[in-house]
């Protein structure tokens, strides 16, 4: 969904690089969230916030922390990328009783 | 934790037939989402359903919830290429006042040939 955009679309980065991952909408919509999805696990969340001052952890948020700049904006690091941490990347924003997904962050940590 | 399995994992039909895919809950659904997603691609937000025994369309895509609201099944009416994708289902656990978060199956990937 236009709507809902995520950059980088792609990224490549070492083993113990810091990295961002940046989400932003122009819903509207206060909750937000983060997923990561990998091949026979299907998709698994991470962070959510249900807005500017609220986060929580998700069922995998190890090695992972958000900040949530804005209503619009919901940003998620890796404070020292390892290669398990190869997936793609999505976030969501979520409205009534509608959760749209943006386009996704493929990232590969070597 | 709830769990969402679905099935079949994998489908390949030819293009015309009727398909039906299946979720089914560990728990008690609340809210239960439907997506598609083009391999490597973001998620297309199909539909939500709430209550037992709703049945929404969209195209020729029909999801019902049934009345007991641990199972929502997914059927596509003379499918097409067009359909070919992943559908993921998601369950939807309350998290206080009206907002919640998504548990998602694992998929089911459907092929359509030509």
């Amino acid at each position: 969904d236009a709507d809902v955009t995520q950059t980088p679309r792609n990224r490549i980065t070492k083993t113990g690089k810091r990295i961002m991952l940046e989400c932003s909408q122009t819903k509207g919509h206060d909750r937000m969230y983060w997923y990561r999805q990998d091949p026979g696990l299907g998709l698994r969340l991470i962070y959510y916030s249900f807005d500017v001052k609220d986060i929580n952890k998700g069922e995998i948020s190890d090695g992972y922390s958000v900040s949530r700049q804005a209503q619009a904006k919901f940003s998620l690091s890796l404070e020292s990328a390892i290669p398990n941490q190869t997936a793609l990347y999505f976030c969501a924003v979520g409205g009534g009783r509608e959760q749209y997904f943006g386009p996704g962050t493929r990232l590969t940590v070597t | 934790s709830q769990e969402l399995e679905q099935s079949p994992q994998s489908l390949i039909v030819q293009e015309g037939k009727n398909l039906t895919i299946n979720c089914t809950s560990s728990k008690t659904l609340y809210g239960l989402y439907w997506y598609k997603q083009k391999y490597g691609e973001g998620l297309i937000f199909l539909m939500m359903l709430q209550k037992g025994g709703e049945e929404k369309s969209h195209e020729k895509i029909t999801a019902k919830l049934d009345e007991k609201k641990q199972q929502s099944s997914l059927h596509i009416t003379a499918s097409q290429p067009s359909h070919a994708g992943i559908y993921l289902c998601g369950a939807a656990k309350p998290s206080g006042g009206s907002n919640y978060k998504l548990t998602f199956g694992k998929g089911t990937l459907l092929t359509v040939n030509p």
